[in-house]
């Protein structure tokens, strides 16, 4: 069974460009999440999906980051402008439903500069 | 809100040590605790999980028994190996809601 797909796997860009990161969960999940992981910390929830619908997004800062699951499949996280603070891995997750098990993409290093 | 502590790392052993990794919640609700490890350049793996109060879950030699009266999900093994070098993170899932992970753990062990 293929895993969570996440890609770049690295990114690096400057101060207040945008960026966007993409990822395909596992087929048949019902449940998208996308993690914050700093340098240091554990994975913070920025965003939780279940299909097209979205069940938490809480602690996503909605006047820079914007996040779509468009067809309740493949999903998006934009984020513009970038600010230095936002350099960490960003991980994709799926679960088969709104359930406590998730499975994890290898996530995707942001540097901003 | 649910919160999760876990002793900070990084700790060292040398192979064959015991291992624990102490972590303890706050939460309302009923909540699921995991353990989820991170290799060096791979993504967040299931370690283990308990659905209800006593449950022990376990896998490669790992577990963690589940304690509402002490609100703990600590990490023991019996002996641990090189290759079980890792941060290992504590984490809450409650109701459905996405999982709340406490810091992560360093564990290095040394030949």
């Amino acid at each position: 069974e293929a895993g969570v797909a996440q890609s770049p796997r690295y990114k690096i860009i400057e101060k207040r460009q945008s960026v966007a990161f993409w990822c395909n969960p596992i087929s048949g999940h019902a449940t998208l999440y996308w993690y914050q992981q700093i340098l240091g910390q554990g994975p913070k929830l920025l965003i939780q999906f279940q299909n097209n619908g979205v069940v938490d997004d809480s602690q996503l800062p909605k006047d820079r980051f914007s996040a779509e699951r468009l067809k309740g499949v493949d999903s998006t996280l934009k984020i513009q402008p970038a600010k230095l603070e936002d350099s960490a891995v960003y991980l994709c997750a799926s679960s088969l439903g709104l359930e406590r098990e998730a499975f994890f993409g290898q996530g995707t290093r942001l540097t901003v500069v | 809100g649910d919160s999760v502590t876990q002793m900070e790392g990084p700790v060292t052993l040398s192979e064959e040590a015991f291992l624990t990794i102490n972590c303890t919640y706050t939460a309302t609700g009923y909540p699921s605790p995991f353990w989820y490890v991170q290799y060096p350049g791979e993504g967040l793996q299931l370690l283990l999980k308990a659905t209800k109060a006593d449950d022990k879950g376990s896998n490669k030699g790992f577990e963690a028994t589940y304690r509402k009266e002490t609100t703990s999900f600590h990490l023991e093994k019996g002996s641990v190996q090189v290759s079980d070098s890792a941060v290992y993170f504590c984490a809450l899932g409650d109701s459905g809601y996405a999982l709340n992970f406490g810091k992560g753990t360093s564990l290095l062990v040394t030949p």
